[in-house]
């Protein structure tokens, strides 16, 4: 079965620097998104991705993410100066309509 | 605000005991439904979803869960839970029309005693 994939599973950043989560979305969906989990709190909705452009984000999905399918395959975050407050899980989800598929997450560490 | 509610934060139950996850949500209109389970270090797993039609839905690994618009809920159950089936679960929703961001609930986690 098709699944989504992410990597690293496990990134470890200075705060301050810059880093990108990857993700490879099944193929032949069209739609991605990105959702994270801070230990101990829900996942959160961040952005999704329809067409080469956002097509929703929330409020924590500002200046500092930015998102991008850089070719065919793979869809990616940058979080352009991390935070120790960014440090939390982050999944890649893809879809054909509602009924998503998620990766097994990247764990995100800020230090 | 759209809200995704799971009352119970941890519940333990026997191997081959039923079990019951509540959620129950909070949306203008009803949302789309979904139940997905985390096991330890991995991504979120679908295990069912409720769209329309039939208020019951069966999933994967043996789960069902029964949409109820009067109790705003969408209980999750399983009449025989397995010591595999350890592992947090999470009930999320989708206003639909259009809007293609799942709001979670906090999850509950489930304990198998032996």
């Amino acid at each position: 079965e098709p699944e989504v994939t992410q990597t690293p599973s496990h990134q470890v950043t200075q705060m301050g620097q810059e880093v990108i989560l990857r993700c490879v979305p099944i193929s032949n969906h069209l739609y991605f998104y990105w959702y994270r989990q801070i230990l101990g709190q829900k996942v959160e909705f961040l952005v999704s991705f329809y067409n080469n452009e956002i097509s929703e984000k929330s409020e924590i999905f500002d200046d500092q993410f930015s998102v991008e399918r850089p070719d065919g395959s793979n869809f990616t975050l940058k979080i352009r100066s991390t935070k120790l407050e960014d440090s939390a899980m982050y999944f890649c989800a893809s879809s054909e309509v509602q009924a998503k598929g998620f990766g097994s997450g990247t764990r995100l560490t800020v230090v | 605000a759209q809200s995704v509610t799971q009352p119970d934060i941890h519940i333990t139950v026997s191997e081959g005991a039923s079990l019951e996850l509540r959620c129950n949500y909070s949306y203008g209109a009803t949302p789309y439904l979904f139940w997905y389970v985390q096991s330890p270090g991995q991504g979120l797993q679908l295990l069912l979803k409720y769209f329309s039609g039939d208020t019951l839905v069966q999933g994967i690994k043996g789960f069902e869960a029964e949409f109820k618009r009067s109790q705003s809920s969408f209980n999750l159950r399983k009449p025989s839970v397995h010591w595999s089936d350890a592992a947090e679960y999470f009930c999320a929703a989708s206003s639909g029309a259009g809007s293609y961001q799942l709001t979670f609930g906090k999850g509950t986690k489930l304990s198998v005693i032996p």
